[in-house]
């Protein structure tokens, strides 16, 4: 099982909309957990960190459940402007941050 | 937010030829790593330091080697750079604390021609 995957997308969203993706992560004793977002041919970019249950900032809400092991990430009336691509990140087995190959979000006009 | 740097930002370069990617972060940083990433790709890391004269490999083989004789210095180096180098590569730091975010520079985009 790899140490973190995500909903591949792509999302293709009405501005306005709501959007949700999921990751989920094979290592129990992660403790903490990241969401990016990266631009077309850009660097990823912090978006939000999760260290408890979850974790809100204006529009976008992040969720952790220890007990699936999962993380989520929500989008709530969607902008052009998130469309993006957004990256699951979770501390893996070696000591590393672990990327997930992330999800593609469009948000249409 | 973490000031880290990375240049050139394009390198167009033959077959051939040995090139350095620079790196920098003025955060005091101790943890600093190396990524590489095609167009539309996962990321992937070839390289990383926990500090100063502490390197080891990450999960994608590279023929690249870094060196780590400053905190706050990076450097990727390939000796003889070929068209299946061709990518996009970012480097990021970290503090110490145990699952603290990276933070990315902007990236050296590298064709190999």
């Amino acid at each position: 099982r790899k140490e973190v995957e995500q909903d591949p997308g792509p999302f293709n969203v009405p501005e306005g909309a709501t959007v949700a993706f999921n990751c989920t992560y094979s290592n129990s004793a992660s403790q903490s957990f990241f969401w990016y977002r990266q631009d077309c041919r850009k660097e990823p970019k912090l978006l939000m960190s999760v260290y408890s249950s979850g974790n809100e900032d204006g529009r976008f809400t992040a969720q952790l459940n220890r007990a699936s092991q999962y993380i989520s990430l929500l989008i709530r009336d969607s902008k052009l402007s998130d469309s993006a691509t957004y990256l699951c990140v979770v501390p893996g087995s070696a000591r590393q941050l672990t990327f997930g190959s992330g999800t593609q979000l469009t948000v249409l006009p | 937010e973490a000031d880290i740097y990375q240049t050139p930002r394009y390198l167009v370069i033959g077959t051939g030829k040995k090139i350095t990617l620079e790196c920098s972060q003025t955060m005091g940083h101790d943890k600093m790593y190396w990524y590489q990433q095609d167009p539309g790709m996962e990321l992937h890391l070839i390289h990383y330091s926990y500090g100063v004269n502490s390197t080891e490999k990450g999960d994608l083989s590279s023929e690249s080697t870094v060196s780590r004789i400053r905190t706050e210095h990076f450097p990727l180096t390939l000796e003889s750079a070929r068209p299946s180098h061709t990518s996009q590569y970012l480097c990021a730091s970290s503090a110490q604390v145990n699952d603290s975010p990276l933070h990315f520079g902007n990236g050296t985009r590298l064709t190999v021609t």
